[in-house]
């Protein structure tokens, strides 16, 4: 049982590059999130999903997008990549529910030069 | 707007004695409140939660409060020590329940 696994751990990007995040878990839960945490700024939500084929925007979207194709993976992509997006990416899963924990991956470090 | 505060500023305590971190919301309505901690170069992992009708709940050395007319909860670790230092983040389910929101989070650093 790995829990939540983010791929890859690290990466540098150029300005305009593009790629894509991959989040899987294996809990079988329904909600999957993407965060990124900068200094100061706490962890800032970007999208969601609370099921297979379901996404939705959280406070910070610009940018970016995101697939749930399967239920245990939530694939995070940045189409033209700016210095601005510099950042650690954290994805979490939950099993949905106002009193359910979420599980967090080790998170990726991305740097865009 | 929905806002989740945390003091920004670390808190340095010395070992032995409680620490209390605040966690203040506006314009929610939470019926559940959480808890976690922060390692540096580590995602966060989940501590306690707390329920509105629940006015204290406790975990070994961790207690946590939720008052509800205040719109605040409390976290305290009793007998801290120098392995407690880390980032504790409160967070809650906003957006009709489907987005797990995080305050920014408070550093305890635990000094002997």
């Amino acid at each position: 049982n790995a829990g939540v696994t983010q791929t890859p751990k690290f990466r540098v990007l150029k300005t305009g590059q593009s790629m894509t995040l991959l989040c899987a878990q294996d809990m079988n839960h329904e909600y999957m999130y993407w965060y990124r945490q900068d200094p100061g700024m706490g962890l800032r939500l970007i999208h969601y999903s609370v099921g297979e084929g379901t996404t939705a925007k959280g406070e910070v979207p610009d940018g970016y997008n995101v697939s749930r194709l399967k239920k245990q993976n939530f694939l995070l992509g940045l189409e033209s990549a700016a210095p601005s997006q510099t950042s650690v990416y954290f994805c979490a899963s939950s099993l949905g529910g106002l009193n359910t924990e979420a599980f967090f991956g080790q998170g990726t470090r991305l740097t865009v030069v | 707007s929905q806002k989740i505060e945390q003091n920004s500023e670390a808190l340095n305590i010395q070992e032995g004695k409680t620490a209390t971190l605040t966690c203040n919301y506006t314009n929610y309505s939470p019926a559940y409140l959480q808890w976690y901690r922060q390692d540096p170069g580590r995602g966060p992992v989940f501590l306690l939660l707390i329920r509105e009708n629940e006015k204290e709940k406790r975990k070994e050395r961790l207690k946590v409060t939720f008052d509800t007319t205040l719109k605040q909860s409390l976290f305290h670790i009793t007998a801290s020590q120098p392995a407690d230092s880390a980032t504790y983040l409160c967070a809650l389910y906003t957006g009709g329940g489907n987005k797990l929101t995080f305050g920014t989070g408070t550093q305890l650093k635990v000094e002997l």
